[in-house]
């Protein structure tokens, strides 16, 4: 079993809908939680962290953590087209001695 | 301006000769570590630092060597390369606390072994 694991997609919505984007993760003692979204060729870049159960929002993004269920979910409300790229989840295990990444959901939004 | 600098951002290499990818950061982050990203696979780690003389290593270490001889620097090295190593590389930083440990990427060097 992937330590963090996610759907590939890719995943499509229409402009304007809200794009779901989900992650589930192995190591029980982990402590905290990223979403980072990349375009093509380019790095990472960090849009959400979650250390806490519950629900974290921040502008369009929600960031929604279960620690119970070791699930950790994306939500991106009234999508753009310039939302597409592929979004990386991020955990840091128990250790805190790495940062393990997912393979990534790839999202299209369709104008 | 905080930032993690890679070098080179691309290059197309032979089989078999040695190379080595810079990596330097300007905000004392105790920890580094290098990731390759390919097709399908997501970044996985191939080595990291805690700090000064520390590293360990990642899920794909096979094939690369590193060292962390100053804080700032973390440079990857390939001995022998191969075709299989041919990948896009990222070297990441951030601080040594486990909470609020955002990593910083460099821009990624797009590494070509023929």
């Amino acid at each position: 079993q992937k330590e963090v694991e996610q759907n590939s997609g890719p995943l499509s919505v229409p402009e304007g809908a809200i794009a779901s984007l989900n992650c589930t993760y192995s190591d029980r003692g982990s402590q905290s939680f990223f979403w980072y979204r990349q375009y093509s060729g380019k790095s990472p870049e960090l849009i959400m962290f979650i250390y806490s159960n519950g629900d974290k929002e921040d502008g369009r993004f929600t960031a929604q953590l279960n620690k119970a269920s070791q699930y950790v979910s994306l939500l991106i409300r009234d999508s753009q087209p310039s939302d597409s790229a592929t979004y990386l989840c991020a955990v840091i295990g128990g250790s805190a001695r790495q940062l393990t990444f997912g393979s990534g959901t790839q999202l299209t939004v369709l104008p | 301006e905080a930032q993690v600098t890679q070098n080179p951002r691309y290059l197309i290499t032979v089989t078999g000769k040695k190379l080595t990818v810079t990596c330097s950061q300007n905000m004392n982050h105790e920890y580094m570590s290098w990731y390759r990203q390919d097709p399908g696979l997501g970044l996985r780690q191939i080595y990291y630092s805690m700090n000064v003389e520390v590293t360990d290593k990642g899920d794909v270490p096979e094939g690369y060597k590193v060292s962390r001889k100053e804080k700032r620097n973390f440079p990857l090295i390939l001995e022998s390369p191969s075709p299989n190593q041919t990948s896009l590389y990222f070297c990441a930083s951030r601080p040594r606390s486990a909470m609020n440990t955002e990593a910083f990427f460099g821009q990624g060097t797009r590494l070509t072994v023929v």
